[in-house]
């Protein structure tokens, strides 16, 4: 059975930093492109990043280009987001998201076919 | 950029009746259109993906169709647990795109 288990989220202040976990488990995980996707609270689904199987490449929103990383560890079956400048409007429930394919940008049939519970960041002072 | 358009936002329906969800797209997409269903407190989980094929594990109730521009989501008799959220989503075009949602509500 595929899990994803995210953690590190919680309440911060605008401008500070945070980084979030995910742990995966039930399939190989080296095979797969995995992203992270935000939801506001009451609001819809937004793509935030995303990282192809080897970290070869990287993708992220105009909305986080530059103040958000995104990094996997193969060897530990996880992948982090780090958040620095951190914004009101970053506020969120912060999904992790396993890829069907290895690549994070391959267009087409590509889809995302797992995701974890979620787990919130919220950006207050 | 893709711009999702989901119709109608709120859909009441009881139990047993049949449900048809509308998903447009701004431009062609072929058939690479996913949905998604969303229940309170829960994650997304994946439905149909390339337009039309289910998931694993989806029932038979719920089908995909369309192509290009117009995209329907059916569920064809309403089990209790089939309330929630409706997601369409596309990776035909960078960056991927979701619709703004559809609410089925017990009526």
């Amino acid at each position: 059975e595929v899990q994803l288990v995210e953690s590190g989220g919680g309440l911060v202040q605008p401008g500070r930093s945070l980084r979030l976990s995910c742990a995966a488990s039930g399939y190989t995980f080296i095979h797969h492109a995995m992203h992270w996707v935000r939801q506001a609270p009451g609001k819809g689904l937004e793509w935030v990043s995303g990282i192809s199987w080897n970290s070869g490449s990287k993708g992220y929103a105009d909305s986080v280009r530059g103040r958000f990383t995104i990094s996997r560890d193969n060897a530990q079956n996880s992948l982090y987001l780090q958040m620095n400048s951190l914004r009101a409007e970053d506020t969120a429930f912060y999904y992790c998201v396993k890829d069907n394919g290895p690549y994070y940008d391959s267009t087409g049939d590509w889809h995302f076919d797992y995701w974890g519970q979620g787990i919130l960041v919220s950006v207050s002072s | 950029e893709i711009v999702l358009t989901q119709s109608p936002a709120t859909l009441s329906l009881s139990p047993g009746e049949r449900a048809t969800l509308s998903c447009r797209a701004s431009q062609s997409i072929a058939s690479h259109l996913a949905w998604y269903q969303q229940k309170p407190g829960q994650a997304p989980r994946l439905l149909i993906y390339a337009a039309s094929t289910r998931a694993t594990g989806i029932p038979a109730r719920f089908s995909g169709s369309g192509s290009g521009t117009d995209f329907t989501l059916t569920i064809s008799s309403l089990e209790p647990e089939d309330y929630g959220l409706y997601y369409c989503h596309q990776r035909s075009i960078w960056p991927p795109a979701f619709g703004q949602g559809t609410k089925l509500e017990l009526k």
